[in-house]
């Protein structure tokens, strides 16, 4: 079975920094790219980021870049996002998904919270 | 503009057929992009519907009922998630998703929220 556990959600400051993780099993985890998408309290989805199987080819929203950097351990089953120079506007669950082959988001994890305040 | 706009809200009844719209923006043609749609139900992440490219290029999700369905409407630049025989449980927000490369990656819809009643 398919599992996706993302952690280290908390309250930051604004300026802070975060790492995320999101430990994965279930599946041969450097088969697949990966991805980093968020959802702010009551609204839409947002895409963040994606990181090549092998890590080679990362891509972030405009929104995010120059600050963020999704990274990768195969070896550990393991994706995680470090975020830099926090905003309010970065207040959201972040989920990390499994890419499928036909690039569909086809398993998501439950999400964890990040919230920037003062 | 945004490149995939979505309306916000949409009612249907029990028994009903309902069809979601995803627009994209001027100037990119629907009929070149694969549409992927994703069902989320309130505190839950979203799940994986199906991608609609073409009666030819299509695929359902493992599981999706085939109560839900893909298309395309070309004189709107739209692509149509049918959501037929309306249920209940059908009662959730809904959002579409491409593959952009102006965008280099990914972009969502805003989301539409489908009432049951």
């Amino acid at each position: 079975e398919v599992q996706l556990v993302e952690s280290g959600g908390v309250v930051v400051q604004p300026g802070g920094s975060l790492r995320l993780s999101c430990a994965a099993s279930g599946f041969t985890f450097d088969d697949y790219t990966m991805h980093w998408v968020r959802q702010a309290p009551g609204k839409g989805l947002e895409w963040v980021s994606l990181i090549s199987w092998d890590g080679g080819s990362t891509y972030y929203a405009d929104s995010v870049k120059g600050r963020f950097t999704i990274s990768r351990d195969n070896s550990k089953n393991s994706l995680y996002l470090q975020m830099n120079s926090l905003r309010t506007e970065d207040t959201a669950l972040y989920y990390c998904a499994k890419q499928g082959k036909i690039g569909e988001f086809s398993y998501w994890g439950q999400g964890t919270l990040v919230t920037v305040s003062s | 503009q945004a490149v995939l706009t979505q309306p916000s809200s949409l009612s249907a009844s029990p028994g009903a057929s309902a069809s979601l719209t995803c627009t994209l923006r001027s100037g990119i043609n629907v009929g070149t992009y694969r549409i992927y749609w994703y069902q989320q139900k309130p505190g839950s992440p979203p799940q994986y519907l199906l991608r609609y490219k073409s009666d030819s290029d299509k695929q359902q999700g493992s599981g999706v009922p085939s109560r839900f369905s893909g298309s395309k409407d070309a004189s709107a630049n739209a692509g149509i998630l049918l959501i037929s025989g309306l249920q209940s449980e059908d009662e959730a927000d809904y959002y579409c998703m491409i593959w952009h490369s102006s965008a280099s990656g990914v972009v969502f819809g805003g989301g539409t929220k489908l009432t049951v009643l």
